[in-house]
């Protein structure tokens, strides 16, 4: 298995520009999420899906639109890229049910100029 | 809201020498607890988990946690550590209900061993 993947791991845009984050994962988990990662904030919840159709917003979603059209894969959107979402972006997945270990994929490092 | 602590940013300890990463969090129920790695230019790795029954919980690569109620304490320690260790560690909070999975994490605490 390749765990979760996440594509591209270097990006950087212009303000304003518009990309997707891809992330897949071959685990047939129900539930995907993404974060974001700024030093000495620790890792904060953008969106997470707890299976296809289904999305709902984190702690931070502004400026990030996620859908999840089947169970692998779960990408995230920036709309109108701002210097503020310069960051790393880690997405996750696992069963569902808090007791389940979440699977982290290696991070998309993204600098908005 | 539940709120995940990590109250040392940066701690350096000598190879060999015993550690201790301290985790604070914030949270009504009983609370399910993890504590994460990161090496450089990697994802997160879980090293252990908590959610009932004993307080010491025992983890990969020779970490342990123990759960304090009284304290709303978390606390990550090595008796030995190696050079390997060198890496970033995060203590987790998982929130919502059982379906759900999301976690609050803390800011993380950076460990630098010295040879």
């Amino acid at each position: 298995n390749a765990g979760v993947t996440q594509t591209p791991k270097f990006q950087v845009l212009k303000t304003g520009q518009s990309m997707t984050l891809q992330c897949a994962q071959d685990m047939n988990h129900e539930y995907m999420s993404w974060y974001r990662q700024d030093p000495g904030m620790g890792l904060r919840l953008i969106h997470y899906s707890v299976g296809a159709g289904i999305t709902d917003q984190g702690e931070v979603p502004n400026g990030y639109n996620v859908s999840r059209s089947t169970t692998e894969d779960f990408p995230l959107r920036l709309l109108s890229a701002a210097p503020s979402q310069t960051s790393v972006y880690f997405c996750a997945s696992s069963r569902l049910g808090k007791r389940n270990e979440q699977f982290f994929g290696p991070g998309t490092r993204l600098t908005v100029l | 809201a539940q709120s995940v602590t990590q109250p040392d940013i940066h701690i350096t300890v000598s190879e060999g020498a015993s550690l201790e990463l301290r985790c604070n969090y914030s949270y009504g129920a009983t609370p399910y607890l993890f504590w994460y790695v990161q090496s450089p230019g990697q994802g997160l790795q879980l090293l252990l988990k908590y959610f009932s029954g004993d307080t010491l919980v025992q983890g990969i690569k020779g970490f342990e946690a123990e759960f304090k109620r009284s304290q709303s304490s978390f606390n990550l320690r090595k008796p030995s550590v190696h050079w390997s260790d060198a890496a970033e560690y995060f203590c987790a909070v998982a929130q919502g209900n059982n379906a759900g999975n999301m976690l609050t994490f803390g800011g993380g605490t950076r460990l630098m061993v010295k040879p």
